[in-house]
């Protein structure tokens, strides 16, 4: 089966970091990718990771270890306006098939 | 266009009914996606399609649930006799045929089931 697992909900403090966690049972394994979503609005693109290592994209960074079926979202110098939920999507081998894990509500307060 | 369109963006029906979704995806992606999201839950993958054909429909809940895409373009989400538990976001996804692409979504259906 295809099991993807965030924790539900998150806090933290404008400025500060935070890391978001996302494991993964898949049968097979063809690329991972983070997206956010605002409240209301559809999810856009944050992240892809294929290869085990971080990728750096400005404030944001992405983490992914293969062997472990881990990934984390790194979100530095939080804004206000990163208060949003953090999904976590995977491509099992095979098909393109893109599967998402529940998401990650995340709080920035002043 | 310049991004993937769903329509209507908002849709009220009553229990019984039948409901067609509709999604116009980027121009030249092969690849298409229904959700389904529930208030303050997760995507719950439907369907995909890549081209005219669905080698995944293993996520359409039941046999009320039923898709097509034709011209390796527009895609219709049919929900026959829809029941309130139906009521949710409808998000349509579409990107290019390799797989290390990002998705693009809409900004979705929402159905009400009343």
């Amino acid at each position: 089966g295809q099991n993807i697992d965030q924790p539900t909900e998150m806090t933290a403090t404008e400025g500060a970091i935070v890391q978001i966690n996302c494991t993964y049972q898949t049968s097979g394994f063809n690329g991972l990718f983070w997206y956010q979503q605002h409240a209301g609005e559809a999810p856009t693109f944050l992240s892809y990771n294929v290869l085990d290592g971080l990728e750096e994209k400005g404030r944001f960074s992405s983490f992914l270890s293969r062997s472990k079926g881990y990934s984390y979202l790194l979100l530095k110098e939080l804004q206000m306006k990163d208060s949003a939920s953090y999904l976590c999507a995977v491509q099992p081998g095979g098909y393109n098939k893109l599967i998402f894990g529940a998401g990650t509500r995340l709080a920035v307060h002043p | 266009g310049a991004g993937v369109s769903q329509s209507p963006s908002n849709k009220v029906t009553e229990k019984g009914k039948d409901v067609e979704l509709r999604c116009d995806p980027i121009s030249g992606h092969t690849a298409l996606y229904w959700y389904r999201q529930r208030l303050g839950q997760g995507l719950e993958f439907l369907i995909y399609f890549q081209g005219n054909s669905a080698p995944d429909k293993s996520g359409l809940p039941s046999d009320r649930f039923s898709a097509e895409r034709t011209g390796e373009s527009v895609s219709t989400l049919t929900i026959q006799r829809t029941q309130q538990e139906d009521s949710a976001v409808y998000l349509c996804a579409s990107r290019q045929a390799t797989a290390n692409t990002e998705a693009f979504f809409g900004q979705g259906t929402r159905l009400t089931v009343v």
